[in-house]
Order: structure tokens, then sequence, then C-alpha cells
């Protein structure tokens, strides 16, 4: 069965830090991934999403940047955070090639300060 | 573009009582895929149940089901015999095609859903 991990759960930065989040995907080939970012009390806004190795899509660029250094690793990084990065980040993957559905990590909770 | 429109910010319920939580969606796809998913409060989204445009029969996952009305562009979740813990956050989300070959998803606003004892 397929698994996705995500971390680290919990991050608290200064404003200005640097940012890496990491997420995996076991027991599949090839899936699609996604990154999005929720806002306390908001819905879901998709930053990036890949579809291979090194094929990144942007929805949101801002000062954030992601990654795909391998099939099943998706990085999202940022330079310099703003107050305006809080918020919790969910990683997804659905099967590549079109698969429908989306299935979520545990999920990073950020807080700049 | 397409949209998706959850108008209920919060709805209560009676443990072991049925609730409806509503959703619309705009769209000028022929196909398209309708979800819900609920997010605890640990903040994990979970996927909860799948409608195809296609799919003729509303979607059941145990004591969840997807009432869906194509005419009226509606995907309301129908959860019975609601328990305490179904107390959570729950969002609808659509499927849209992109240029690259895969699908992106948006996503409601939420609706908060509180079970009482």
């Amino acid at each position: 069965s397929q698994t996705i991990h995500q971390w680290p759960a919990t991050l608290v930065q200064p404003v200005g830090s640097p940012l890496s989040l990491e997420c995996t995907v076991e027991g599949t080939s090839n899936p699609n991934l996604y990154w999005y970012r929720q806002a306390a009390g908001r819905g879901l806004q998709l930053l990036f999403y890949s579809v291979g190795i090194g094929q990144i899509s942007s929805e949101v660029p801002q000062n954030l940047s992601a990654s795909r250094p391998q099939d099943r690793q998706f990085i999202l990084s940022s330079k310099k955070l703003l107050l305006s990065d809080s918020g919790f980040y969910h990683c997804a993957w659905s099967v590549g090639g079109g698969g429908d559905t989306q299935y979520f990590g545990p999920g990073t909770r950020l807080t700049v300060l | 573009a397409q949209k998706i429109t959850q108008t209920q910010p919060g709805m209560f319920v009676q443990e072991k009582e049925a609730v409806t939580l509503d959703c619309t969606y705009d769209t000028s796809d022929q196909s398209y895929g309708l979800f819900w998913y609920k997010q605890p409060s640990s903040g994990e989204m979970i996927f909860l149940i799948y409608q195809g445009s296609y799919d003729e029969q509303n979607a059941t996952e145990g004591r969840y089901s997807l009432n869906f009305q194509k005419a009226r562009k509606s995907a309301n979740l129908v959860i019975s015999a609601s328990q305490l813990g179904d107390s959570a956050m729950y969002f609808c989300a659509m499927r849209e095609d992109t240029t690259s070959g895969t699908y992106k998803y948006i996503f409601g606003t939420g609706t908060r859903l509180k079970v009482l004892a």
C-alpha cells in the first residue's frame, strides 16, 4: 500500500530564515505530487504540482520554490520566510498519468515569528 | 473558471442523526471529478468519497454518501448515524485538467461540523 511522509511535523521559524519541507511517497512509482498551503481557518491553496522528476508547475510563486530531485521526493523551500508564510502545509499525491483521487500526508504546521 | 462553493461555515448535528453538507460547483468541462475530505484537528486531510461526472449512481462509502445532482451542479455529502468522531472540517473539492496531462484540484472553504452528544 502507498504511504506519504512529511517532515517536520511542526516548525517554528523566525522571519527571514530559510525553509525546507520534505515529502516522500512510498509504494508507488511516478506519482503526481502537490504542495498546498492552508492559512488558519481557511481552505487549501495549491502552491506547486509536479508530474515527474525536475518538472514543477507553480501556481502561486511568491517567495516559495519547489523541487523534485527524485521520483518520490518533493521539497518545498524558501530563502527568506515571511510572516504570511505561516500555516499548515500539505503534501499530496495522485496516480501518475491522470489518476483521480488525491491522498494527503500528515502535514507540517509552520509558524513564522 | 471552475469554482467550488460551500455555503455552510458551521453545522451542528445530534449524535446518531444524519446530516447533509452542501457543495455546489461550477465548471464547463464535461469530464470532472468531485471529492469530499475530512480534516480533524490534527490537520491531515482524509479522503472520504469520490464521484465521477459520468457516474450514474450516487457514490457511497460506509456511512458516507454523495448526493450528486448534475443538472443543479451540486454534490452534497450525507453522513448517516453521526458519531462524535465525525466532528471536523469537511472540504468539497473538484478535479480539473491541466495542459501537462495531470489534474489539479480546487477546494471549497469548508464546513465545520460539530456532533453533539
